[in-house]
């Protein structure tokens, strides 16, 4: 089945500065890369993302990479603010199967 | 527009205790429907999914059971909790298959 690593589990960023975080999947097939946000106590949120056919893609601060090559995709946030803070969640989806989660990070701006 | 609903929100349970989860959706029809459990401050973990009434595909043996008796009712169900129960559990629709969207959750505790 699909394998989902990311990294960092942790990061700290300050304030209006850019934060990215890595994944990697093993199923060369998979064609479908969410991402998620989640606030302490409350429930994961689709903030962005990506199908296999396309190699980046941009909402306002957010963007996703997908390098269908090296089998990785990546979350930039710009600019970052102070309610950015939460753990964000990649995850990898093949055909209509199953989604595969990352592990999380949790990402914590300075004010 | 889509919303999900579940309840309760919070639960305190003792060991040993049954569990009934009731998760529905609103506003779409024959959707995909699944059971995530989340433990403290870790990642999301699939129990069950279910592509039609009836149809339950389990993804973790444990003592846990689903049942889908309506098109947009999903029921998360234990004879016997154990204390590896506590959690929090995420009710998660799609329509396309890729695109999930999560309820508001219920934290389970088993004492």
């Amino acid at each position: 089945g699909e394998n989902v690593e990311q990294h960092p589990s942790t990061l700290s960023v300050q304030e209006g500065d850019s934060a990215v975080i890595k994944c990697t999947y093993s199923d060369s097939a998979s064609n479908y890369f969410p991402w998620y946000k989640q606030e302490l106590g409350k429930r994961p949120q689709l903030i962005i993302d990506i199908r296999s056919n396309v190699g980046e893609k941009k909402d306002q601060r957010i963007a996703v990479t997908l390098n269908k090559t090296a089998k990785h995709f990546s979350l930039h946030i710009t600019e970052t603010q102070p309610e950015d803070s939460a753990v964000y969640f990649c995850a990898a989806m093949r055909g209509n199967e199953k989604l595969t989660f990352g592990t999380g990070t949790r990402l914590t701006i300075i004010p | 527009s889509q919303t999900i609903h579940q309840w309760p929100a919070t639960l305190v349970q003792p060991v040993g205790s049954p569990l009934s989860l009731e998760c529905t959706v609103e506003g779409t029809s024959n959707p995909n429907l699944y059971w995530y459990r989340q433990a403290a401050g870790r990642g999301l973990q699939l129990l069950f999914y279910s592509v039609g009434i009836g149809q339950i595909s389990s993804e973790v043996p444990q003592n846990l059971s689903a049942s889908r008796p309506q098109d947009r009712q999903f029921i998360l169900s234990s004879k016997k909790l154990l204390l590896s129960d506590s959690g929090f559990y995420l009710c998660a629709w799609s329509v396309s298959r890729d695109t999930q969207y999560f309820g508001p959750g219920t934290r389970l505790t088993v004492l």
